[in-house]
């Protein structure tokens, strides 16, 4: 069976401080990949999804980045951490069109 | 986000009362998906619905969608405390499964 896997779990990090939260997907291949990003009393906000090695796209313009160096592996960084940056991250993947999409557990960020 | 309003944004209902969750979109959708999610943990797929008038059963909890496709509801039967959490209804509105969510509801159920 797939599975997800996101790590950490929990992250506190200073302001101006590099980030890099790492999920990757067993059990499949060339899964669709997101990175969502869960505010305080907002919903799911969309960041980043790639359809295969190395293609990324962004939904939102921020200080964030992603990258997908291998087929099950999806990175997200950051260079310098900003407060508004604070926030639940999620990473999720699917198997094509039509599936619906699989969550991991989630890594809480707090910035300081 | 003004695209697709749930509601209510919150809920409390008594043990064995039934309830139903609404998910309203301005634009036509490709699917519509039916998450929960407990707090500080990941969601938790539920159902997904493609067809206008479809409707999807899972023990207690019935989702639908309108033939117009733009609007979908979840009904509880019998509430119990484990249905508890957050639900998010997730709307792809490409065809392309990148969803769109909505801000959630979240459900207490007290004994």
């Amino acid at each position: 069976s797939q599975t997800i896997h996101q790590w950490p779990a929990t992250l506190v990090q200073p302001v101006g401080s590099p980030l890099s939260l790492e999920c990757t997907v067993e059990g499949t291949s060339n899964p669709n990949l997101y990175w969502y990003r869960q505010a305080a009393g907002r919903g799911l906000q969309l960041l980043f999804y790639s359809v295969g090695i190395g293609q990324i796209s962004s939904e939102v313009p921020q200080n964030l980045s992603a990258s997908r160096p291998q087929d099950r592996q999806f990175i997200l960084s950051s260079k310098k951490l900003l407060l508004s940056d604070s926030g639940f991250y999620l990473c999720a993947w699917h198997q094509g069109a039509g599936q619906p999409q699989h969550f991991g557990d989630g890594t809480r960020l707090s910035i300081l | 986000s003004q695209e697709l309003e749930q509601s209510p944004q919150s809920l409390i209902v008594q043990e064995g009362k039934n309830l139903t969750i609404n998910c309203t979109s301005s634009k036509t959708l490709y699917g519509l998906y039916w998450y929960k999610q407990k707090y500080g943990e990941g969601l938790i797929f539920l159902m997904m619905l493609q067809k206008g008038g479809e409707e999807k059963s899972h023990e207690k909890i019935t989702a639908k969608l309108d033939e117009k496709k733009q609007q979908s509801s979840l009904h509880i039967t019998a509430s119990q405390p484990s249905h508890a959490g957050i639900y998010l209804c997730g709307a792809d509105r490409t065809g392309a499964n990148n969803l769109f969510f909505g801000t959630g509801t979240r459900l207490t159920v007290i004994p």
